[in-house]
């Protein structure tokens, strides 16, 4: 049981260069999301997906566009790269959509991708 | 804006000692409170989830108390291990999309 898999772990890009970072869960969940992480912040939402089908900003949504393939594959991408963009990405699943009322949706994580913009 | 704040940044203690760690956030409207455990290149793992009705929760070593009117939660740590080494990061939901991340307690447990 793999969970939450991202690929690649690590990339350096130069600025205006584009590259799709990839996602995957095999926990059959509907909701699925990616932050970002950079130093002295909390993680920050950029998409999510509710389901299948649909996706919706979040906090940092500029720069990026997100595709949910399927129920499993969620990809981000960075069409022009630029160094501000250059963090640690955060993909994550949950059952029904994190943070409602009563929810109890825990999100599972993946390992991360670290992103160096040059 | 919701904010959350996690004091001290890093934290260091030898193995055995009891610990806590600190969470305040600003607006206590909140549903839940969620503790997670990030390791280097392992992501993020839930370790305790307290809902708004709450007061505690509790997890073999492990016990998480909110109290929403004073804007605080701890995370106590008994008996703690160098397994127990990582970063501690606590995460309000106030709401779909009202999901705000501390910047997280950086914890060693010196053996």
């Amino acid at each position: 049981n793999a969970g939450v898999t991202q690929t690649p772990k690590f990339q350096v890009l130069k600025t205006g260069q584009s590259m799709t970072l990839q996602c995957a869960q095999d926990m059959n969940h509907n909701s699925m999301y990616w932050y970002r992480q950079d130093p002295g912040m909390g993680l920050r939402l950029i998409y999510y997906s509710a389901s299948e089908g649909t996706t919706d900003k979040g906090e940092v949504p500029n720069g990026y566009n997100v595709s949910r393939l399927n129920k499993r594959e969620f990809s981000l991408r960075l069409e022009s790269a630029a160094p501000s963009q250059t963090s640690v990405y955060f993909c994550a699943s949950s059952l029904g959509l994190a943070g409602g009322l009563g929810g109890t949706d825990t999100q599972y994580f993946g390992p991360g991708t670290r992103l160096t913009v040059l | 804006k919701q904010e959350v704040t996690q004091i001290p940044a890093a934290l260091s203690v030898p193995e055995g000692e009891n610990l806590v760690l600190n969470c305040s956030f600003t607006d206590s409207a909140i549903y839940n409170l969620q503790w997670f455990r990030q390791d280097p290149g392992k992501g993020l793992t839930s370790l305790l989830l307290i809902q708004s009705s709450q007061r505690e929760q509790t997890s073999g070593r492990l016990n998480a108390s909110l109290d929403k009117s004073s804007g605080r939660s701890t995370l106590y740590i008994a008996a703690s291990q160098p397994g127990d080494s990582a970063t501690y990061l606590c995460v309000v939901s106030g709401g779909y999309q009202k999901v705000t991340f501390g910047t997280g307690t950086k914890l060693q447990v010196i053996p």
